[in-house]
Order: structure tokens, then C-alpha cells, then sequence
């Protein structure tokens, strides 16, 4: 049990589709990030947010749309996806970002297949 | 362009023995690496780290080495046992107060041992 879960843990969806991927994590860290894992590929950080506002966006295409209404929870929307986008997604949370490097824990992650 | 490169992408080792998976990276800049472990079906976990100022760092049955002039670092395992069969992700991360947690990740290698 990492603290971290993650909904649904598979998903299947068609290009015209809207769905949503939901976090939440039950460490009481403030930091919270959206990372993709395709087939054969480093995992890459897509978003990341710090006390519900968010830091970093790794230049991630407009159809992939998170969202942190507070810091134990985090969204992240999908909509007119491209079968490329097929990967899995892993949620991860930290303490914080500032003081330097910390351990991040991680979800069991959202199989996503894109018809 | 990979900045953490795991050039084998598969290690097979009988029980007992060392297990020895290696990362290079390019990026000067980075001062912390890490280790993951991964599961099928799981998240990645936190195995052990080490900071830039350091050479050596052992927890255990691990020990991650760090050579800075030549950008390399390496997770020795022993004993291996069976239980350690997973893919391990080196990580690396520039530091600072507000880029600590950017980590930017290798494509793991998958370690088999066998009984």
C-alpha cells in the first residue's frame, strides 16, 4: 500500500471520448504529479502541482487537461485523444518541492488504450 | 535526446549472486540519483539514492555508487534473491528550491533472478 491511489486502472476509450483520470493520496504531501509511461520510453513528467497550483507543464498537448481542486487530489481530463496517446499514467506525491530532491511515491498507475 | 540512459534493458542472475544494473546520464547539472523499483502491475518504489557529494551509498542488501567524472552510477545487489525480480528506474534530479522533485528518468532495466 503506497498511499497513493489511482481510478480507474484501466481504461478504454474511442478517439471522441471524454474521460477522466482521478489521484488521491492519503500522505499529507503537497506536491502531486501526472507522469506518462508509453511502451519502451523513460517514464515523463507531464504536470506537476505544489500546494494546488500548478509548476510545470512538460509542453503536454491541450487534450490532456489536469486539475487539483486540493492537494490530496488530482485529475486529469482527456478528451479527442489520439491512439499514440495509449500508455500507462502514474500519479505521483511528495512532501513538497522546495529544500531540494525528495522521494516521490507512486500510484499503481492507469492503463489507458486509445481505439 | 535521453539524459538517464539504462543501456541494458535486461539482466538475468542466479540467486545468491550480485546483481550490478548501470545508468549514465549527460546532464552536468544533476546532483541526486535515485533508484526505483517497479512491479508488474505496480507503481515504482523508492529503492535508495544518493547525493553528488557522495561516492558510495549502502542500505542493506544495496549500494548505489556514484562516478561523477564519468557521469555513471550503479546498483549492486547482494545476495540477489528471487524477490528482487523487477524493473529498476535510475533517476536523476538537478536540485534547487523550486526544481528539486524534476526527475528525469531512465528506461529501467528488467532484472530476472533465478532460483
Amino acid at each position: 500500500e503506497t498511499g497513493v491511489t489511482q481510478t480507474p486502472r484501466h481504461l478504454v476509450m474511442g478517439m471522441t471520448n471524454k474521460k477522466s483520470l482521478k489521484c488521491e493520496q492519503h500522505l499529507g504531501h503537497n506536491a502531486m504529479y501526472w507522469y506518462k509511461q508509453s511502451a519502451k520510453k523513460p517514464l515523463e513528467l507531464m504536470f506537476v502541482y505544489n500546494f494546488k497550483e500548478q509548476t510545470e507543464n512538460n509542453s503536454v498537448p491541450s487534450r490532456f487537461s489536469p486539475e487539483c481542486p486540493n492537494s490530496s487530489h488530482l485529475f486529469l481530463h482527456l478528451h479527442t485523444l489520439q491512439p499514440e496517446d495509449s500508455a500507462l499514467y502514474l500519479c505521483a506525491s511528495s512532501f513538497s518541492l522546495a529544500g531540494g530532491p525528495d522521494t516521490q511515491y507512486f500510484g499503481p498507475g492507469t492503463r489507458l488504450t486509445v481505439l | 535526446d535521453q539524459q538517464v540512459k539504462q543501456n541494458s534493458p535486461s539482466l538475468s542472475v542466479q540467486e545468491g549472486r550480485i546483481s550490478i544494473l548501470n545508468c549514465d546520464y549527460t546532464n552536468s547539472m544533476f546532483d541526486y540519483f535515485l533508484w526505483y523499483k517497479k512491479y508488474p502491475a505496480e507503481g515504482p518504489t523508492f529503492l535508495i539514492s544518493i547525493s553528488s557529494i557522495k561516492d558510495k551509498n549502502e542500505d542493506g542488501r544495496f549500494t548505489v555508487f556514484l562516478n561523477k567524472s564519468a557521469k555513471h552510477l550503479s546498483l549492486h545487489i547482494v545476495p540477489s534473491q528471487p524477490g528482487d525480480s523487477a524493473v529498476y528506474f535510475c533517476a536523476a534530479s538537478a536540485g534547487g528550491n523550486n526544481a528539486g522533485n524534476m526527475l528525469t528518468f531512465g528506461g529501467g532495466t528488467r532484472l530476472m533472478v533465478k532460483p
